[in-house]
């Protein structure tokens, strides 16, 4: 099994811009998270998913932040348009559901840097 | 929510044993203990976790006090790759949320 995969692995883009993370968790898992590291604020959850419809999504920042899973074996964190302060590392994770009888798999991150 | 504390940091030589304590004197009869860890500019990791009983995997063992107010990480013979931050949580049976505190930064020396 590959793991849960997260592209890209860094990002640099302006403010303003549009910025496109993606995540393929693994296959069978019908939880997804996405999680944001900053050295401020931590490990924070922004988004959680089940059987691709969104369960929590009080962590997202502001409007400029959204998720989707089209599908099973994808998801996308969207943020438009992009402010110096999103910049940390964005974390995808899955887990077979949101119990806690069962770890979570995370991926290597997307560092991101809105300059 | 039962919050855990840990040490800031801990040091050990590699091939030793490594202990790591978590404390959680709030814990809730149906609190999961679990562990997660850090690499350097990795995502964290899932260790092991427990309920009651005492639990072994590949990565580690987790023993947790009989009156489950405390437990402890035990990593029974370090290598470098184990220096990474560990995180102690608790979760509620149907909690999906992991809340990740400031964990114990373990350094291991060879």
């Amino acid at each position: 099994d590959a793991g849960v995969i997260q592209s890209p692995r860094h990002e640099v883009t302006e403010m303003g811009q549009e910025v496109t993370l993606r995540c393929k968790p693994i296959s069978g898992h019908n939880s997804l998270f996405w999680y944001r590291q900053t050295m401020m604020r931590g490990l924070e959850l922004l988004i959680y998913s089940n059987n691709n419809v969104p369960i929590d999504d009080s962590g997202m920042p502001e409007d400029r932040f959204s998720a989707k899973m089209p599908n099973a074996s994808f998801s996308t964190l969207k943020i438009q348009p992009s402010e110096p302060r999103d910049s940390a590392v964005y974390f995808c994770a899955s887990s077979p559901t949101g119990g806690a009888g069962y770890g979570y798999t995370f991926g290597s991150g997307t560092r991101l840097t809105v300059v | 929510d039962a919050k855990t504390t840990q040490p800031n940091s801990m040091e050990s030589n590699e091939e030793e044993p490594v202990h790591l304590p978590c404390n959680h004197s709030t814990i809730s009869g149906t609190d999961y203990i679990h562990w997660y860890r850090q690499l350097p500019s990795q995502g964290p990791e899932y260790v092991i976790h427990g309920l009651t009983s005492n639990v072994n995997n590949r990565m580690a063992s987790l023993a947790i006090a009989e009156d489950r107010k405390s437990s402890t990480l035990i990593l029974h013979r370090a290598t470098l790759r184990d220096a990474a931050v560990y995180y102690c949580i608790l979760r509620l049976p149907n909690d999906y949320k992991l809340s990740f505190g400031a964990g114990t930064t373990v350094t291991v020396r060879a």
